[in-house]
C-alpha cells in the first residue's frame, strides 16, 4: 500500500516550470514526503524530502499543505533531461520504501 | 565520490543457472537493500541487511538469497533462475544511523538481468 497518489503522465514544455502533484492524505504524521526520479534504464535518483515545511535544493523544490494531505514537486526550469517517472512516497526510519506508480514526465522542445 | 556500484551492469543468464549479481557502496552505510524491478513496474523491494541482520520481505521468493560479507559488499543470488526472474535489480543503501527520524536511500545504477 503505497498511500500516495500520482497523475500517471504529465506534459511539461523545456524551460517552463513542472508542478507535480502528489495526494498522500493517508500518510501517518511522523511519515515524511520523500520524491525520488527514475530516468530510463537508470536507478532511483532521490530528489527531496520533507516533513511539514516547505523545502528547496539545488534540484527541486517541495511544497507540502498545511494539513499535509498533498505536496507538490517544483522543477523550476525543466529540461529535456528531467524526462522521468518521478515517485512521490511516504516513508521515514521505521518502514521500507514502498514505491507507487509514480508520474511519467515528458518535457517537450 | 561516494557511490553505489553494481556489476554487471548487464547480465545474462540460463534458465536454471545460479546467477550472482554484487553491489559494492562507498558511502559505509549501515543498511543495503535489494530490489527488483520488472518492466514498466515500479520497484520491489526484496530483502535488506541492517549491518549483519538479513530481512526477508514475506513474498520474496525462496529463490532468491542475500550475502553481505562486509559494509561495502552485498551479493544477491538467484538458484534457479526462471524466464520471470527477468528484470533489473537495484542495489541501495542508506545510513541507518540510530535514532535518524528518516532514512534516504541511494540507488545504484541497476543489473538488467536476462534468462534465456
Amino acid at each position: 500500500d503505497a498511500k500516495t497518489t500520482q497523475p500517471p503522465s504529465m506534459d511539461c514544455a523545456e524551460g517552463r516550470a513542472a508542478n507535480l502533484p502528489c495526494n498522500h492524505s493517508t500518510i501517518s504524521g511522523n511519515e515524511y514526503v520523500y520524491w525520488y526520479r527514475q530516468i530510463h534504464s537508470q536507478g532511483p535518483q532521490y530528489i527531496i524530502h520533507g516533513l511539514k515545511n516547505n523545502e528547496t535544493n539545488e534540484m527541486a523544490s517541495l511544497i507540502i499543505t498545511e494539513d499535509r494531505k498533498s505536496s507538490t514537486l517544483i522543477l523550476p526550469h525543466a529540461t529535456l533531461r528531467d524526462t522521468a517517472v518521478y515517485y512521490c512516497i511516504g516513508h521515514n526510519a521505521g518502514n521500507m520504501l514502498t514505491f507507487g506508480g509514480g508520474t511519467r514526465l515528458m518535457v517537450k522542445p | 565520490d561516494a557511490m553505489v556500484i553494481q556489476n554487471p551492469r548487464y547480465q545474462v543468464t540460463q534458465f536454471g543457472k545460479p546467477v550472482t549479481l554484487s553491489c559494492s557502496q562507498t558511502l559505509n552505510h549501515n543498511v543495503m537493500y535489494w530490489y527488483q524491478q520488472k518492466s514498466s513496474q515500479a520497484p520491489k523491494l526484496l530483502f535488506h541487511y541492517y549491518d549483519k541482520d538479513f530481512n526477508n520481505e514475506a513474498d520474496t521468493p525462496d529463490n532468491f538469497q542475500s550475502r553481505r560479507p562486509n559494509t561495502s559488499f552485498c551479493f544477491l543470488d538467484i538458484r534457479s533462475p526462471g524466464l520471470g526472474d527477468a528484470a533489473m535489480y537495484l542495489c541501495a543503501t542508506s545510513a541507518g544511523t540510530s535514532g535518524l527520524l528518516t532514512d534516504t536511500q541511494y540507488f545504484g545504477p541497476g543489473t538488467r538481468l536476462t534468462v534465456l
